[in-house]
């Protein structure tokens, strides 16, 4: 299977800011990387697909970028809705695997 | 729109089977593939298996042969069965839907099953 290697664990910022996110995968996966956002009470939120594109409806804020084995999510101008969890995930092969996750705290 | 939403038991006994319905609205399960996804408390998300549009399923093989998923497309419903329950089974589990794109674009909320001895 292929390890999802995620960072920071924790990530503490204010609105306003920019952030990044980092994903190593163990192998190869190509472009093939998404990122979800988690918060209490909602449905998970896809927020990047294939590496770099974004997906309908979410704020141009939200980038990402990376292929082969590390990829970065950004986030510019932090706006207080942004702040929870997120997630990596590989969708080159299966099994689909995760990252740990990064939670995104208010400073 | 696009909805899904997973019903299930909130508590499950040690070595019990567990079942969980997955009610999807604004798609066909004949043109959408839905996915099964599980997290245990503050930990992170693993995929435990697919129905294909086409009716197949695949498994993580970490559930051996303790998953089956099956449909019920009349009543645009995907099923999860999982057998022999442990602690460590204790999770919130997803149904999400799963596209040309080959990631999620909508999730259920999940559901919440603690596994008691």
């Amino acid at each position: 299977d292929v390890q999802m290697t995620q960072s920071p664990y924790n990530l503490a910022a204010s609105p306003g800011e920019s952030v990044s996110i980092n994903c190593k995968a163990s192998k190869s996966i190509s472009k093939y990387l998404a990122w979800y956002q988690q918060k209490p009470g909602k449905a998970n939120k896809l927020l990047i697909y294939d590496g770099s594109t974004l997906q309908s409806g979410i704020p141009s804020r939200f980038s990402g970028s990376g292929s082969g084995t590390d990829f970065t999510l950004t986030i510019r101008s932090l706006e207080p809705e942004d702040f929870g969890l997120y997630y990596c995930q590989q969708h080159n092969e299966y099994p689909y695997t995760f990252g740990a996750g990064t939670k995104l705290e208010l400073k | 729109q696009v909805q899904l939403k997973e019903t299930g038991p909130d508590l499950v006994q040690l070595t019990q089977t567990l079942s969980i319905t997955c009610t999807v609205s604004g798609f066909s399960l004949t043109t959408y593939n839905v996915h099964w996804v599980r997290q245990p408390p503050g930990k992170g998300l693993e995929w435990m298996g697919a129905m294909w549009n086409g009716g197949g399923t695949d498994y993580n093989s970490a559930f051996k042969s303790r998953l089956s998923i099956s449909r019920d497309t009349s009543k645009s419903q995907v099923f999860l069965k999982m057998n022999s329950l442990q602690t460590d089974d204790t999770a919130k589990y997803f149904c999400a839907r799963h596209g040309a794109t080959r990631v999620y674009d909508y999730w259920g909320q999940g559901v919440m099953v603690t596994v008691s001895s």
